[in-house]
């Protein structure tokens, strides 16, 4: 029984440089989430995926951000042009979604960006 | 709006006391979801308890126990007889049915388990 899985778990780049994540959810999960959290604070929402279909884009997501699920299972995290504010732990989250009820988001042990 | 409050940023308790995480959350629609979730010094956020707007029986799994009281918007959180592995961030997280997919966390209490 596999849990969630993020790569890379640390990532130190220089301002300006792209930087891509990876998550791999649970295996029977058709829901995928990104969140970000910076010390002291609780996880923040960023997107989420239905299979490939990204249905929802939070307002921190900004232009530099983009997210795919191309297949519907694996999803990357792409910030283009870093700033010193991206700096944060970066979280992926998958859960089961039937019907209308709300699902438990299991999360993975994210990966932790310094942009210097 | 959706919001949830945990007053309290840092708790510290010696080993075996009782300690009680307090939760504070607000919305306007009729159903949601409440969790709790563990985040330990390594970083991965673990599930504790999820519990829906229409059940407000209270649970006990081991030595951790929740209340859930609709008339206070509270879910709050006790562990009973504290241990050093308690220690940890615990997050409270509202998710509303009308308010999409994504969960809203609260900032986190950390607790500190003394030997």
């Amino acid at each position: 029984d596999t849990g969630v899985s993020q790569n890379p778990r640390h990532k130190i780049t220089k301002r300006g440089q792209n930087v891509t994540f990876r998550c791999d959810p649970i295996s029977e999960h058709n829901r995928l989430y990104w969140y970000r959290q910076t010390l002291g604070q609780g996880p923040e929402f960023l997107t989420y995926f239905q299979n490939e279909a990204q249905l929802e884009k939070s307002r921190l997501l900004s232009d530099r951000f983009s997210a795919e699920r191309p297949k519907g299972s694996f999803s990357t995290l792409e910030i283009q042009r870093t700033e010193q504010g991206d700096s944060a732990m970066y979280l992926c989250a998958s859960s089961f979604r039937l019907g209308t009820d709300q699902e438990t988001q299991y999360f993975g042990p994210g990966t932790r960006l310094l942009v210097l | 709006a959706q919001k949830v409050t945990q007053a309290q940023t840092e708790i510290s308790v010696v080993e075996k006391e009782d300690v009680t995480l307090d939760c504070v959350y607000e919305t306007r629609d009729t159903t949601y979801y409440l969790f709790w979730y563990k985040q330990p010094p390594s970083g991965e956020l673990v599930f504790l308890i999820r519990r829906n707007s229409f059940d407000e029986q209270n649970e006990i799994s081991g030595r951790y126990s929740w209340n859930f009281q609709k008339s206070t918007s509270s879910f709050n959180f006790t562990i009973t007889a504290s241990q050093v592995v308690d220690s940890a961030v615990y997050f409270c997280a509202l998710s509303a049915h009308n308010y999409g997919q994504n969960f809203v966390f609260g900032p986190g209490t950390r607790l500190s388990v003394l030997p």
